[in-house]
């Protein structure tokens, strides 16, 4: 993989499902992983920051997985409701020169989930 | 904190004008990300600035694109000659890098400001 990558690009699911999706990045060079929640006419929204293979993180009924070694990450939704409708997006950030993150983040296009009432 | 601010929120010039996009970054912060986003390419990095300096512009499209920090506070991104082809939303972020590469630290977009190009 040498881009982030994102599956699917959009979704539909009924209220009270749950749902997730993948986000698929280059295991070399890993630093952090970002994701962003994105609703519409707004700006992105930073949602979980992931930086350790194994890593679960979860904020309400959202949840998130990473795995570095194969490069990617899960992003759970349990019980969807309508205000969950956005775009999710995940970045990578690579290790920079010294070993530490490098300052950029390369996304991915997003997954585009709608909930239905 | 009123976050990161936009200006303008939307802007439409014609072909040939020169467009300047204005961004103020959320007050301590030391890193700034102006990036543009269209259906066909996602989120695309133009360039970012730490501490004021410009680190990467390689994402900068081509020269008609260029982008100032005079200080910790204020940024812009001025195309000139503008193009159809620039039509655009485009964001400016910014976000606290700790140590000499960046950290973990989210970023924080402002509203964006949607370039119409006729």
């Amino acid at each position: 993989i040498l881009n982030v990558e994102q599956s699917p690009q959009s979704l539909h699911v009924q209220e009270g499902d749950s749902t997730n999706f993948t986000c698929s990045f280059p295991s070399s060079n890993f630093y952090a992983l970002h994701w962003y929640r994105w609703e519409t006419a707004k700006s992105p929204e930073a949602l979980f920051v992931m930086t350790l293979n194994g890593d679960e993180k979860k904020k309400g009924r959202i949840s998130a997985t990473l795995n570095t070694k194969e490069g990617y990450s899960y992003l759970y939704i349990k019980g969807s409701q309508p205000e969950d409708s956005a775009t999710y997006l995940c970045a990578k950030k690579a290790r920079g020169y010294s070993g530490a993150g490098s300052y950029q983040l390369t996304f991915g296009k997003g997954t585009k989930l709608s909930v239905i009432p | 904190d009123a976050g990161v601010i936009q200006s303008p929120r939307h802007e439409v010039t014609e072909m040939g004008q020169e467009v300047t996009l204005r961004c103020k970054p959320i007050s301590g912060h030391n890193s700034l990300f102006w990036y543009r986003q269209t259906m066909m390419r996602g989120l695309e990095l133009l360039i970012y600035f730490n501490n004021n300096v410009p680190i990467d512009d390689s994402g900068m499209p081509e020269d008609r694109f260029s982008a100032k920090m005079p200080n910790a506070s204020f940024s812009t991104l001025k195309i000139q000659p503008s193009e159809p082809r620039d039509s655009a939303v485009y964001f400016c972020a910014s976000s606290l890098a700790r140590g000499t590469a960046g950290s973990y630290n989210e970023q924080f977009f402002g509203p964006g400001t949607r370039l119409t190009v006729l």
